[in-house]
């Protein structure tokens, strides 16, 4: 299967601040990439899914403008978390679509001060 | 009704045993069937995947789907404390690049 990264693996901000978390497909051209949230001892839920050199397409309750998605190739696709807030702090993790199934990333962790 | 269930478990098994988890779901036009583990602060890693009915092996693991009663299972025959982890229903309908649809999880735990 696919093997996919993401940079960095954990993150500590400030309030206010922005971040950028990056994923890359690294052994796959991936078209189809998605970002998904996971607070602690709950399932992952999807945010957005993020089409090469297309919009991203985002969730019922997930702002676009907060959470900006940037799919510019077909191995990288980049989150980032705008005027980041507590609430924000959660574990990031993103997939790639290898057909009709997903690998995912290691994940972000972040934490916001 | 939500579109995929699981039990959350935790579900704390000796080592050895055979561990049996399961997922039921409400729509009959998902076509493909996940199974991932979870280890803690970690991202899910694929497992099992199946098509249609029937069952798959793989090592220690079996999947089986059952599409006429909506049910899917993993078993995991002489588990081992690595075992250890959240296990992850996923299911998606026919379209590649179309959201999969996850359970809650089911947490493990194998003791030595």
């Amino acid at each position: 299967g696919a093997v996919v990264s993401q940079h960095p693996s954990r993150v500590i901000c400030k309030s206010g601040t922005s971040v950028k978390i990056e994923c890359r497909s690294l052994d796959f051209q991936a078209t189809t990439m998605f970002w998904y949230r996971q607070f602690p001892k709950q399932s992952l839920m999807l945010m957005a899914t993020s089409n090469e050199g297309s919009k991203a397409t985002y969730e019922q309750g997930v702002e676009k403008d907060k959470f900006l998605i940037n799919h510019a190739s077909l191995t990288l696709s980049t989150l980032t978390v705008t005027s980041a807030h507590p609430e924000d702090s959660s574990f990031y993790i993103c997939s790639v679509g290898q057909e009709e199934t997903q690998y995912f990333g290691p994940g972000t962790r972040l934490l916001v001060l | 009704q939500k579109e995929v269930e699981q039990d959350p478990g935790p579900l704390s098994v000796p080592e050895g045993a055979i561990v049996s988890l399961n997922c039921t779901y409400s729509n009959s036009a998902f076509q493909y069937f996940m199974w991932y583990r979870q280890y803690s602060r970690k991202g899910p890693e694929l497992l099992m995947y199946t098509y249609s009915s029937g069952n798959k092996e793989d090592g220690r693991f079996t999947a089986q789907v059952d599409k006429s009663s909506k049910y899917i299972s993993l078993f995991i025959r002489d588990s081992q404390p690595s075992d250890s982890a959240t296990y992850l229903c996923a299911m998606i309908l026919n379209q590649a690049g179309t959201a999969l649809i996850f359970g809650k999880g089911t947490t493990l735990s194998v003791s030595s």
